[in-house]
């Protein structure tokens, strides 16, 4: 069946443009979670929505980031007035809520901020 | 102090070697752990989870200690193929907020 998918693959933005970051998550899973990462770095939680519950949003470093998923579908990542230090990989990951609950990552969105 | 913390290594070993990756932890509400394996410029994806009790996945064995908070992948008879990034996760309390540490590379040599 279909995985994660994100889009866009890459961007390329000026410094102070917003984007917008998109993940469809595995159909069913409840839980998603978006991370950051840096080259080089490890990967920095930034939120997580599970089902209808209010989302864990303790990972955004700044109130330029914010994050909306309707549901248990789509989820996008927005970030206003991007700085060059928000250039990074954007992952998006989606977990079921059976076992252990694995979780499925996307192929990531490559931001790069000039 | 980071939440997990990991050996960034690079671990550098030879083809059939044995080698062991430690991670601690600083929440002991800390209830799932997991490794995971990444790949360069690719997304991660779950190696094995660990259980309490220790499991095993043919070369590849985890461990827990609870008492000094730490997990830690014991890879057997080393392939050129399991370079990669190994990642250690950590779930805490009934929630889902994951925590991944930076991760440990491992280079095996021919």
């Amino acid at each position: 069946g279909a995985g994660v998918s994100q889009s866009p693959s890459n961007k390329v933005t000026e410094k102070g443009k917003d984007v917008e970051l998109r993940c469809d998550p595995i159909s069913g899973h409840t839980a998603l979670y978006w991370y950051r990462q840096r080259l080089g770095q490890g990967l920095e939680f930034l939120i997580y929505f599970q089902g209808n519950s209010a989302p864990d949003k303790s990972g955004l470093p700044s109130d330029r980031f914010s994050a909306e998923r309707t549901g248990e579908s789509v989820s996008t990542l927005t970030i206003q007035r991007t700085q060059q230090e928000d250039s990074a990989v954007y992952l998006c990951a989606s977990t079921g809520l059976a076992g252990y609950n694995e979780q499925f990552f996307g192929p990531g969105t490559r931001l790069t901020v000039l | 102090r980071k939440e997990v913390e990991q050996d960034p290594g690079p671990f550098n070993v030879p083809e059939g070697a044995t080698v062991a990756f430690n991670c601690t932890y600083s929440n002991s509400a800390s209830q799932s752990f997991f490794w995971y394996r990444q790949d360069c410029r690719k997304e991660p994806k779950l190696l094995m989870s660990v259980y309490s009790s220790g499991n095993e996945d043919g070369r590849f064995t985890a461990q827990l200690n609870r008492a000094s908070q730490y997990i830690s992948l014991l890879i057997r008879d080393s392939k050129l193929s399991d370079s990669a990034t190994y990642l250690c996760v950590v779930r805490s309390g009934g929630g889902f907020k994951t925590i991944f540490g930076a991760g440990t590379r491992l280079f095996v040599k021919a």
